[in-house]
């Protein structure tokens, strides 16, 4: 079936560092790909997604790319805040009409970054 | 905005006890889903419905029933809570392809 790995947290960064979280997949079709954050204390929400090949999301300066050939979807951030401190958490969307949007999550990444 | 409500923040039951949690959105999104969080298992899938009145089994339903009598509410029952169902619980609902919106989640102890 479908998976989604992450690399293994946690991430410890300090304030204004570059961040990259590594994110790959397994489908048998032709996934969409999202990431999701969860502040401390809340529910997931949606952070960006990219449905086909060679797609760039991009939010709150977050960006992933779509790459079928690697089958990777890493999320990227030029300069980490303290509020940015999170977990990360990638998803795919199953492909098919009976996938019902159906979502398979990684484990999540905890990043935490210091002033 | 989309939004769901999930009917507790945080709740505490004894062992046996049937236990019932509450979701609800407002966008008429035909699908919902149930997750439990555990640290270091990620999310895992409960159950799911596309529709009303209909449910799918996820990835760890033994334990668990759902009910979904009306499009906007998506209910989920321990039949008889155990000590291993202490978890975070996260309901979704979703268009397809669109990705999930989330509600804040119910930490649930069962003592």
């Amino acid at each position: 079936g479908d998976s989604v790995t992450q690399m293994e947290g946690p991430v410890t960064l300090s304030e204004e560092a570059f961040l990259t979280i590594n994110c790959t997949y397994t489908a048998t079709g032709y996934p969409s790909l999202f990431w999701y954050v969860q502040y401390p204390g809340e529910g997931l929400q949606l952070l960006l997604k990219a449905t086909k090949a060679d797609d760039k999301g991009s939010n709150k300066g977050f960006e992933a790319t779509y790459r079928k050939e690697t089958t990777s979807f890493h999320l990227e951030k030029g300069s980490v805040q303290v509020s940015d401190s999170a977990v990360y958490f990638c998803a795919l969307s199953e492909a098919g009409g009976t996938s019902y949007g159906k979502l398979t999550f990684g484990q999540g990444t905890i990043l935490t970054v210091h002033p | 905005d989309v939004k769901v409500t999930q009917s507790s923040r945080y709740l505490v039951k004894r062992t046996g006890e049937k236990v019932f949690l509450e979701c609800v959105q407002d966008m008429d999104h035909e699908n919902m889903f149930w997750y439990r969080q555990d640290p270091g298992l990620g999310l895992r899938l409960i159950y799911f419905s596309y529709d009303v009145k209909m449910k799918e089994k996820g990835d760890i339903p033994e334990g668990y029933s759902v009910s979904r009598e009306k499009k906007e509410r998506f209910s989920l029952i321990l039949e008889s809570a155990s000590t291993n169902q202490t978890s975070m619980y996260l309901c979704a609902s979703s268009l397809v392809y669109y990705g999930y919106t989330f509600g804040s989640g119910t930490r649930l102890t069962v003592v």
